[in-house]
């Protein structure tokens, strides 16, 4: 039972366009998301969140859209670099919970 | 300064076999997490403990133990190791609910 799902497993974009990842999530209750960023080898670090009573959030180059009817939330990124080429996971929570449900994840590479 | 640490970093070991990781964050953190990522990369909750008591407590075998000597640490010992229990063991910590989890890098278990 998979209540997040990232049903990209990868995605290539040029440098300096924009790199959107996508993420589903079935579960009503959730209301709040995050996106984490995980470099090989290393543990996940956290990249951005959005509440539910949001539909955007920015930092930076980061961008986080929330879609609730449509149980959507993407991640921008603008303009993409080198260095954004990870795997991406969102993450989700609900109702007061300490428990992140997340995603496969997304492997993304900018290409220079 | 390491954030969340974790020792080992791999860990090759033989079935049947018990084996301990273990787990410290200087973030002063009042929650900290076990994660898997099995081979298809899903990234799991397995267990939660919050000021020393254990919050939250997945479908995992008994042959998963965690321990809390303080709210810095929180170990995981396993008995009679099996094929299946090779995968990556990530330590989070965080300081509460809708709180950004903060991951260690991960420790690679690899069970012959």
């Amino acid at each position: 039972d998979q209540q997040v799902k990232q049903n990209s497993p990868s995605l290539s974009v040029q440098e300096g366009r924009i790199s959107i990842l996508n993420c589903d999530y079935t579960n009503s209750m959730f209301d709040y998301f995050l996106w984490y960023k995980k470099y090989p080898a290393e543990g996940p670090t956290f990249l951005i969140s959005i509440s539910s009573i949001k539909d955007k959030n920015e930092d930076g180059r980061f961008t986080v859209f929330l879609n609730k009817s449509a149980k959507h939330l993407s991640l921008h990124i603008v303009p993409s670099q080198p260095g954004d080429s990870a795997v991406y996971f969102c993450a989700a929570s609900g109702l007061g919970t300490y428990k992140y449900i997340f995603g496969t994840g997304t492997r993304l590479k900018v290409l220079a | 300064d390491t954030a969340v640490s974790q020792t080992p970093k791999y860990l090759v070991t033989q079935m049947g076999n018990d084996k301990s990781i273990k787990c410290e964050q200087n973030l002063g953190h009042d929650t900290m997490y076990w994660y898997k990522q099995d081979s298809k990369k899903f990234l799991k909750i397995m267990f939660s403990y919050n000021n020393k008591e254990l919050i939250i407590n997945e479908t995992v075998p008994n042959r998963f133990s965690p321990k809390s000597p303080d709210k810095a640490h929180l170990n995981l010992h396993i008995n009679s190791l099996e094929l299946g229990d090779s995968a990556v063991y990530f330590c989070a910590s965080g300081s509460g609910v809708r709180e950004t989890q903060y991951f260690g890098p991960g420790t690679r278990l690899l069970v012959l």
